[in-house]
């Protein structure tokens, strides 16, 4: 069966430090991986995703994740956090043959000026 | 061209009535899903559809019911209304390689 683990559900950060979000994944086959954010009171942005091929992917917002299939991980990334990156973020992975989509727990993300 | 488009937004219900969540796309997406958050617990997926006439369940179906008669509306039906059911209810649609995108939610209450 799919699932998804975040294993951090705060973190904080100071702007402008780096930032690393930890997804792993169990999932039979290639899995369709995504990273979705979401702020307070509001619905879910795709921030970016993995189908196939290069296994850096570049996002929105300056984003970037790295495809592990040794590691069945899927970390999402950014150099430098700025004050708006504040937000929950769902890593989530999909079914190529139905599409179903299961999400992790999130992480909640904090910055401090 | 809308995206995803839920109503309400917000409703509050007596336990034992039923509703429908409507959710419609415009963007001819085959696939469309129905979730609902709930702290702590991300995203739980309700039920899914590949196209119009074919629905299946997901990991907290009980107590829902949905119909996918067009490509573009796939209701939501809740059959008697339990306290257990008060979350924010997203719905979303995806042509598989894009990614879904999602509603704006609906915030439901049950007293």
């Amino acid at each position: 069966a799919q699932s998804v683990t975040q294993p951090d559900i705060h973190i904080t950060v100071s702007e402008g430090a780096s930032l690393e979000l930890r997804c792993n994944y169990s999932y039979g086959a290639t899995p369709y991986l995504f990273w979705y954010v979401q702020s307070p009171g509001q619905g879910l942005q795709l921030l970016l995703k993995y189908f196939s091929g290069d296994t850096l992917v570049q996002g929105i917002k300056g984003f970037e994740a790295e495809f592990k299939r040794s590691q069945s991980s899927f970390n999402l990334r950014k150099p430098s956090v700025h004050w708006s990156d504040a937000a929950e973020y769902f890593c989530a992975v999909g079914a190529a043959s139905t599409d179903k989509l299961i999400f992790g727990t999130g992480t909640r993300l904090q910055v401090f000026p | 061209n809308a995206g995803v488009t839920q109503t309400p937004k917000f409703q509050v219900l007596k336990t034992g009535q039923s509703m429908t969540l409507q959710c419609a796309q415009d963007m001819n997406h085959e696939y469309m899903s129905w979730y609902r958050q709930d702290p702590g617990m991300g995203l739980r997926l309700i039920h899914y559809s590949v196209g119009a006439g074919i629905t299946d369940q997901g990991e907290v179906p009980n107590g829902y019911n949905v119909s996918r008669s067009t490509t573009e509306d796939f209701p939501l039906r809740l059959l008697s209304a339990a306290p257990s059911q008060t979350s924010v209810y997203f719905c979303a649609s995806s042509t598989r390689v894009d990614g879904y995108t999602f509603g704006s939610g609906t915030r439901l209450t049950v007293v």
